[in-house]
């Protein structure tokens, strides 16, 4: 199993472009997350979805969309990047509803800079 | 308005002590807490976790405490060693029902040689 694999690992950007941030996960996992983090600050959840087709939104989910149209996929899409969105994203699955056996996996992380 | 806080952005200590990591929530409906572990470049990793239906686990070196009533907990780690440094996050969820988890800022855990 690969685990949660996300691409690109760094990009670059200029105001105003757009970009999507794959996710993928082979572990058939119905949660997915999307996690951003900025320097000193912990991991802000953006959106998230627990179910192909099925998604909702996290604590800072303005200037972002996603879609989930099967279970393994998971893209981030950024429409009008702003320099407030330089972080390092995250993403995140976990097989269902949270239980004690369970936790998240989390992707590698894209480190996203909007100039 | 944190949730979930850590209140030491840094710690350092001596290859072969202890380390005591802190976190403290204020939402009483969390009843599950994890720490995860994350080094530079990567992403976080599970490290343990605990229920409110306990006061402490332990695994290995790692242990952590849960005192519910002063809704806080503690991440010890005995003895430390130099590949222990970190950034260690807690995170607090409710089981069976929220999908959500809220992370505190880290604590940067350094262990010198």
């Amino acid at each position: 199993n690969a685990g949660v694999t996300q691409t690109p690992k760094f990009r670059i950007l200029k105001i105003g472009q757009s970009m999507t941030l794959q996710c993928t996960q082979d572990m058939n996992h119905n949660y997915m997350y999307w996690y951003r983090q900025d320097p000193g600050m912990g991991l802000k959840l953006i959106y998230y979805s627990v179910g192909a087709g099925i998604t909702d939104k996290g604590e800072v989910p303005n200037g972002y969309n996603v879609s989930r149209s099967t279970t393994e996929d998971f893209p981030l899409r950024l429409e009008l990047a702003a320099p407030s969105q330089t972080s390092v994203y995250f993403c995140a699955s976990i097989s269902h509803y949270f239980r004690s056996t369970d936790t998240q996996y989390f992707g590698p992380g894209t480190r996203l800079t909007v100039l | 308005d944190q949730q979930v806080k850590q209140n030491s952005p840094s710690l350092s200590v001596q290859e072969g002590r202890i380390s005591i990591l802190n976190c403290d929530y204020t939402n009483s409906m969390f009843d599950y807490f994890l720490w995860y572990k994350k080094y530079p470049a990567e992403g976080p990793t599970f490290l343990i976790s605990i229920s409110s239906i306990k006061d402490k686990n332990e695994d290995g070196r790692f242990t952590v405490f849960l005192n519910k009533s002063a809704k806080h907990l503690s991440l010890h780690i005995v003895p430390s060693q130099p590949g222990d440094s970190a950034v260690y996050f807690c995170a607090a969820g409710a089981q069976g029902g929220s999908e959500k988890l809220v992370f505190g800022k880290g604590t940067k855990l350094t262990v010198n040689p």
